[in-house]
C-alpha cells in the first residue's frame, strides 16, 4: 500500500523559514516523481512544485519560485520542501503526492501538514 | 492555463444525474483530471486523461471533453458523493480549478 507521511509544519513568523518532509513507503520511491500541493484554509488547491525521480528536473509555481526549494533523498525515501521568506499567504495545508498512471496527475496523497505564518 | 469551474455550488438529489463543468483558458489537449475532496480529507483522484477512471472509483463517475471544455458526470448521485470537486490540468504547467461544491438537496 502506497503511503506518504508529511511532517514539519507549524506556526512561524513572517520572513522565517521552514522545511517540510514527506516519507514514502509501499512503492519504489527512487522511481517516481513527486509533487507538493497546498490548500489555504477554506480555499482551493494550489500546485506548487514537482521533482522527477532523479532530481534532474524540478518545477515550481510562480507564487513560490525563488523562495521554495523541492528536493529529495532517495536513500531515505524522503521528499523535502524548504520554504524561505514565508508570508501570511503561505498559510496552508501542505500535501505531498505521487503520480499514478501519469506522473503529472497525483494519485496518492499524504494526510498533509499544516503551516501557519503569523506574527 | 487558468481553469474555471461551474457552478461553484450545486444542489442535487440522490439518484440525479449531475454534470460539473471545467473550462480552460487555453487548449488542454485532454490532459485533464478530476479530484474529489471530502471535508477534512486529502483529495482523491477520480479521472485522469479526461476520461480514464482511476482504479477503485465507481463507474457512476465519468469524464469527457476536448479542447478547452471538460465535464465530470455522476450518473446517479449517491449520499457519499457529497464533496468538493476540482479539475486539474497538466498540459501546460499544472493548475487546479476553483472547485464545485456538491451538496444534497
Amino acid at each position: 500500500e502506497v503511503q506518504l507521511v508529511e511532517s514539519g509544519g507549524g506556526l512561524v513568523k513572517p520572513g522565517s523559514s521552514l522545511k517540510l518532509s514527506c516519507v514514502g513507503s509501499g512503492f519504489t520511491f527512487s522511481s517516481h516523481g513527486l509533487h507538493w500541493i497546498r490548500q489555504a484554509p477554506k480555499k482551493g488547491l494550489e500546485w506548487i512544485a514537482l521533482i522527477y525521480y532523479d532530481s534532474r528536473n524540478k518545477y515550481y509555481a510562480d507564487s513560490v519560485k525563488g523562495r521554495f526549494t523541492i528536493s529529495r533523498d532517495n536513500s531515505k525515501n524522503t521528499l523535502y520542501l524548504e520554504m524561505n521568506s514565508l508570508r501570511s499567504e503561505d498559510t496552508a495545508m501542505y500535501y505531498c503526492a505521487k503520480g499514478g498512471v501519469t506522473i503529472a496527475a497525483p494519485a496518492y496523497w499524504g494526510q498533509g501538514t499544516l503551516v501557519t505564518v503569523s506574527s | 492555463i487558468q481553469l474555471t469551474q461551474s457552478p461553484s455550488l450545486l444542489s442535487a438529489s440522490v439518484g440525479d444525474r449531475v454534470t460539473l463543468s471545467c473550462k480552460g483558458s487555453q487548449n488542454i489537449n485532454n490532459y485533464l483530471a478530476w479530484y474529489q475532496q471530502k471535508l477534512g480529507e486529502a483529495p482523491k483522484l477520480l479521472i485522469y486523461n479526461t476520461n480514464s477512471l482511476q482504479t477503485g472509483i465507481p463507474s457512476r463517475f465519468s469524464g469527457s471533453g476536448s479542447g478547452t471544455d471538460y465535464t465530470l458526470t455522476i450518473s446517479s448521485l449517491q449520499p457519499e458523493d457529497v464533496a468538493t470537486y476540482f479539475c486539474y490540468q497538466y498540459n501546460n504547467g499544472w493548475t487546479f480549478g476553483g472547485g464545485t461544491k456538491l451538496e444534497l438537496k
